[in-house]
């Protein structure tokens, strides 16, 4: 059974660094898909971040690229994702997901609050 | 980026009841268009993909139907279980973008 599970802080201060971390239990991370970040607010509903494949290639939402970064630790069976610079706006509900047929895997999401 | 837009955003329905909810996309996707459920404080879950393919595990009272820029999730007996918000989303250009929404509510 694959498992994915979202860990970093909950609280993050404005114009810092949102950094989260998946873990991947279940399955290898080095398998042929393609691991996402996904965002969840009341205001835009669900807003797709980026995703990035086990040898390191990417692909990032236009709108986030300037301030997204994501890697792959395949000794750790993980992923992670850092949005610098953030704002207000960037409070939302943080999941991860694998992509296969569809987002079929997702985690139970994280929810970052940016504020002093 | 291609815009996705459903319709209704919410509807109410009963026991039984069978529920269509369409999804438009600004551009063609082909066949690239997924469906998931989501029920609250709980992450989305896929029930079609590739416009029509029902994922494993999900009741065969799910359907989907549809190509290039229109596509329904019918639901046919709605289930208790069945009360959520469904999304569309397209896999065909980057970046991924979901529709609005649905609300199922009693």
């Amino acid at each position: 059974q694959v498992q994915l599970q979202e860990s970093g802080p909950a609280l993050v201060k404005p114009s810092g660094t949102l950094s989260l971390t998946c873990a991947v239990s279940g399955a290898s991370i080095s398998t042929n898909n393609w691991w996402n970040w996904v965002r969840q607010t009341p205001g835009k509903g669900l807003e797709w971040i980026g995703e990035i494949f086990h040898g390191g290639n990417t692909n990032y939402n236009p709108s986030l690229k300037s301030r997204v970064t994501m890697s792959v630790d395949k000794s750790m069976n993980q992923f992670s994702l850092e949005l610098t610079s953030v704002t207000a706006a960037d409070t939302a509900v943080y999941f991860c997901a694998r992509g296969g047929r569809g987002l079929d895997y997702w985690g139970q999401g994280i929810l970052v609050t940016v504020s002093s | 980026d291609i815009q996705m837009t459903q319709s209704p955003s919410s509807l109410s329905a009963s026991l039984g009841d069978r529920v269509t909810i369409t999804c438009r996309a600004s551009q063609s996707v082909s066949s690239a268009l997924n469906w998931y459920q989501q029920k609250p404080g709980k992450a989305p879950n896929v029930l079609i993909y590739a416009a029509s393919t029902l994922q494993s595990g999900v009741p065969s009272r799910f359907s989907g139907t549809g190509s290039g820029t229109d596509f329904t999730l019918t639901i046919d007996s709605l289930q208790p279980e069945d009360f959520a918000t469904y999304y569309c989303q397209q896999a065909y250009r980057s970046p991924l973008t979901f529709g609005g929404g649905t609300r199922v509510e009693f």
